[in-house]
């Protein structure tokens, strides 16, 4: 079945740095969401992708629909201690018009004050 | 806006026991989900409604699992018998026209 790859697995970084995590399919998708988790939360929508090439910026945070269809990143840039929790990636493929999506694995950030 | 309502939070039940989850979607989204989160993996999918007809249940283990959504809005999702795997957390989701979907709090299910 469809795998997505999210990389990476988690990441431990000093307040005020940059982040990028990334999504990479074996397939095509044609849109792209990115969803952040808390702890004994839902996951919350951050960001929607819907075109090859689309960058898209939410505050500090931005995220790209790679050309190729197979991939999709998200950077957060200048990271405060509000952004710890599990980025999820999602992708809805392209033969599948009900909505159906398919999530990486999730990235745990850790900010250290 | 309200949010996905869910309901309960948190369940523990012994295996073999019964266990329901109830849902109700945002306001007008015709389109509901029903996701299983294992700790520490991403969400899959279990059950799509449109209104309330079933869309999509290829992954629902329907040996125990069962889903509803009578009046287009409200939905449960019930277990029974339960099995220690099932153990995890049931996430609800709906989406209006567009792709974007929206999670509720979730049920974080035990079973022991």
């Amino acid at each position: 079945g469809q795998q997505l790859n999210q990389s990476p697995q988690s990441m431990f970084i000093q307040e005020g740095e940059d982040v990028s995590m990334n999504c990479t399919s074996s397939s095509i998708f044609n849109t792209w969401l990115w969803y952040k988790q808390d702890p004994g939360e839902g996951p919350v929508l951050l960001i929607a992708l819907y075109k090859a090439g689309e960058l898209t910026s939410n505050g500090r945070l931005t995220a790209q629909f790679g050309i190729t269809r197979k991939d999709s990143f998200l950077n957060i840039s200048a990271s405060i201690p509000s952004d710890v929790g599990i980025y999820f990636c999602a992708g809805q493929a392209l033969y599948n018009q009900g909505g159906k999506l398919i999530f990486g694995q999730g990235t745990e950030l850790s900010v250290k004050p | 806006e309200a949010g996905v309502a869910q309901s309960p939070r948190y369940k523990i039940i012994e295996k073999r026991q019964s266990v329901a989850f109830w849902c109700n979607p945002i306001s007008g989204h015709a389109t509901l989900y029903w996701y299983q989160q294992i700790l520490g993996q991403g969400p899959k999918l279990l059950i799509q409604f449109q209104n309330n007809g079933v869309v999509d249940d290829s992954q629902l283990p329907k040996d125990r699992f069962s889903a509803e959504r009578l009046k287009g809005v409200d939905s449960t999702l019930k277990i029974q018998p339960a099995k220690l795997e099932d153990s995890a957390v049931y996430l609800c989701a709906s989406s209006g026209d567009g792709y974007e979907q929206y999670f509720g709090p979730g049920t974080r299910l035990t079973v022991t």
